[in-house]
């Protein structure tokens, strides 16, 4: 099975940045997505990281190790239409099915 | 592209009642996701199709659930007969493919239903 760990929420200021952490502990591993969901809305893609290291659009980054289950999305240059969840979910493996298991999601809220 | 497509947007029912979401997904796309959403248990996946056939059911809560999906352009989630605790939002997605490791196993969420059952 799958289990994903974040955290509820977080609380920002305008223009800083904030990292959203996330660990995973799987049966199997096949790539991990980041969303974001304002409230009231669907998902959106933010990324994707299949393989270790950094990867970067724009004024979001995330990160992927996976000998440690471990992932994070960074925020910078926080806009106040940066207040959302975010959602870390992990595809499982071929055998699994490639599902997407989801996290929680870790509520963001940016202040001026 | 639109995007997926999803109605009713909001539904408000009755215990007992049958319920039927609807899912168009982006033209193209060989998967189409069906997900729950609510506060206590997150986003769930409640089923998936590849090709219009069902893949994964394994989700679905149980028997009162259906999902069908009889051409590429369209499918439904019946709920019958429906009960309080049915109650969330419920997304569909597709994704042009599943086991590469491109992308293209993004999946792109419609806007969703919010059901609620009284």
């Amino acid at each position: 099975g799958q289990n994903i760990d974040q955290p509820t929420e977080m609380t920002a200021t305008e223009g800083a940045i904030v990292q959203i952490n996330c660990t995973y502990q799987t049966s199997g591993f096949n790539g991990l997505f980041w969303y974001q969901q304002h409230a009231g809305e669907a998902p959106t893609f933010l990324s994707y990281n299949v393989l270790d290291g950094l990867e970067e659009k724009g004024r979001f980054s995330s990160f992927l190790s996976r000998s440690k289950g471990y992932s994070y999305l960074l925020l910078k240059e926080l806009q106040m239409k940066d207040s959302a969840s975010y959602l870390c979910a992990v595809r499982g493996s071929k055998a699994a099915g490639n599902k997407l298991t989801f996290g929680g999601g870790t509520r963001v809220l940016v202040k001026p | 592209d639109a995007g997926v497509i999803q109605s009713p947007r909001h539904e408000v029912t009755e215990m007992g009642q049958e319920v039927t979401l609807r899912c168009k997904p982006i033209s193209g796309h060989d998967y189409l996701f069906w997900y729950r959403q609510t506060m206590m248990r997150g986003l769930e996946l409640l089923i998936y199709f590849n090709n219009n056939v069902p893949i994964d059911d394994s989700g679905m809560p149980e028997d009162r659930f259906s999902a069908k999906m009889p051409n590429a352009s369209f499918s439904t989630l019946k709920i019958q007969p429906s009960e309080p605790r049915d109650s969330a939002v419920y997304f569909c997605a597709s994704s042009l493919s599943l086991h590469t490791r491109t992308g293209q196993e993004t999946q792109y969420f419609g806007p969703g239903t919010r059901l609620l059952v009284l």
